[in-house]
């Protein structure tokens, strides 16, 4: 298997941009995770879904982000509009039957940054 | 609700010797533990796993971590280190249905010296 691929790696911007990022679990995969790493504030569970559905997105920011899982391979996290504080790597991940149960497959992130 | 400290950001080992990096958890009831370890660039892989039964456990590239109830913690020990294993380390831990909610450490950045 092709592990969990993110695109893209890097996303440079301005800020009022909109910015979506990308993720492909691995196949088979119910569980897929998105979190945001920053110095500050180190790894965040921003949000994740079970089988396409959202189940906490309690740790998404503000109302400018938003995440979406039309089905079982794809999920964008789209931020609207985009600022500087934005600025992070933000990781996609995917689990068979969730995170206590089993282990999460990172892709290798997306890197934006926010000018 | 749970929480992890690792409270080493930064560690330095030559290469060959051994190491240990701290975990500590808040949990009320028994935790699921995991570290997990990233290389420069690259996504979080898992290293090692405890939800039960024998205290150390076994990882992959030579780790092993002992749960210690006792202290609330959670180490991670190599007896040799090599240049290669200079990452970010990540302690997690996780909770026993209910809130699904995993938390991660902040991350000990491990240097290896030749």
């Amino acid at each position: 298997d092709a592990g969990v691929i993110q695109s893209p790696r890097h996303e440079v911007t301005e800020m009022g941009q909109e910015v979506t990022l990308r993720c492909k679990p691995i196949s088979g995969h119910d569980y897929l995770f998105w979190y945001r790493q920053t110095m500050m504030r180190g790894l965040e569970l921003l949000i994740y879904f079970n089988n396409n559905v959202p189940i906490d997105d309690s740790g998404m920011p503000e109302d400018r982000f938003s995440a979406k899982m039309p089905n079982a391979s794809f999920s964008t996290l789209k931020i609207q509009p985009s600022e500087p504080r934005d600025s992070a790597v933000y990781f996609c991940a995917s689990s068979l039957r969730g995170f206590n149960t089993g282990e999460l497959f990172f892709g290798e992130g997306s890197r934006l940054t926010v000018l | 609700a749970q929480s992890v400290t690792q409270p080493d950001i930064h560690i330095t080992v030559s290469e060959g010797a051994s190491l240990e990096l701290r975990c500590n958890y808040s949990y009320g009831a028994t935790p699921y533990l995991f570290w997990y370890v990233q290389s420069p660039g690259q996504g979080l892989q898992l290293l090692l796993k405890y939800f039960s039964g024998d205290t150390l456990v076994q990882g992959i590239k030579g780790f092993e971590a002992e749960f210690k109830r006792s202290q609330s913690s959670f180490n991670l020990r190599k007896p040799s280190v090599h240049w290669s294993d200079a990452a970010e380390y990540f302690c997690a831990v996780g909770t026993a249905g209910g809130s699904y909610i995993p938390t991660f450490g902040r991350g000990t950045s491990l240097i290896v010296h030749p």
